[in-house]
């Protein structure tokens, strides 16, 4: 049982550059989202989805897209790197639910020059 | 909104001490409260919950207790490990609203 699987776990830029940053899972979850992780600030949300189809902006959404064709996967994509957007990036995914457990990935460390 | 406040750190203590980390938050209603672990090069994975007031989460010898009437949930070890290094996240998450609203993290390094 892989759970959340991210790729690449790292990755360098040039400004204006674009990217996908790739999330599978392989636990039928219905719910997946994409959080940023900056020192001192904790992980913030970026973009998350309740389901294949439907996807939602989270706190900090501006300069990525999102979309869910599938259960398994959801693609979080830089349309024009920034250096603001050096960061460390992780996926996770859960049931429905308020009180079931989140499960991460290992993470994306985004550098963008 | 809601919000998650959390021990400032870092943390150090030496193997076998007494280990607290603060965590309070701020929400409408009564959440589901998460403690998550980050080690070193890895992602998060969940430490401990508890879904009501006055439930004990508890995993791995490490305890929290959902407070409802201080609105906290403090993370507790009797005696650290090396092995307990990592970065400690609290979270909440609401029924029916699947967003984790973190806290900033506390990181803890036991030394020998």
């Amino acid at each position: 049982n892989a759970g959340v699987t991210q790729t690449p776990k790292f990755q360098v830029l040039k400004t204006g550059q674009s990217m996908t940053l790739q999330c599978a899972q392989d636990m039928n979850h219905e719910y997946m989202s994409w959080y940023r992780q900056d020192p001192g600030m904790g992980l913030r949300l970026i973009h998350y989805s309740v389901g294949a189809g439907i996807t939602d902006q989270g706190e900090v959404p501006n300069g990525y897209n999102v979309s869910r064709s599938t259960t398994e996967d959801f693609p979080l994509r830089l349309l024009s790197a920034a250096p603001s957007q050096t960061s460390v990036y992780f996926c996770a995914s859960s049931l429905q639910g308020g009180n079931t457990e989140a499960f991460f990935g290992q993470g994306t460390r985004l550098t963008v020059v | 909104g809601n919000s998650v406040t959390q021990m400032e750190g870092p943390v150090t203590l030496s193997e076998e001490a007494f280990l607290t980390i603060n965590c309070t938050y701020t929400a409408t209603g009564y959440p589901s409260l998460f403690w998550y672990v980050q080690y070193p090069g890895e992602g998060l994975q969940l430490l401990l919950k508890a879904t009501k007031a006055d439930d004990k989460g508890s995993n791995k010898g490490f305890e929290a207790t959902y407070r409802k009437e201080t609105t906290s949930f403090h993370l507790e070890k009797g005696s650290v490990q090396v092995s307990d290094s990592a970065v400690y996240f609290c979270a909440l998450r609401f029924v029916g609203n699947e967003k984790l609203t973190f806290g900033t993290g506390t990181r803890l390094t036991i030394i020998p």
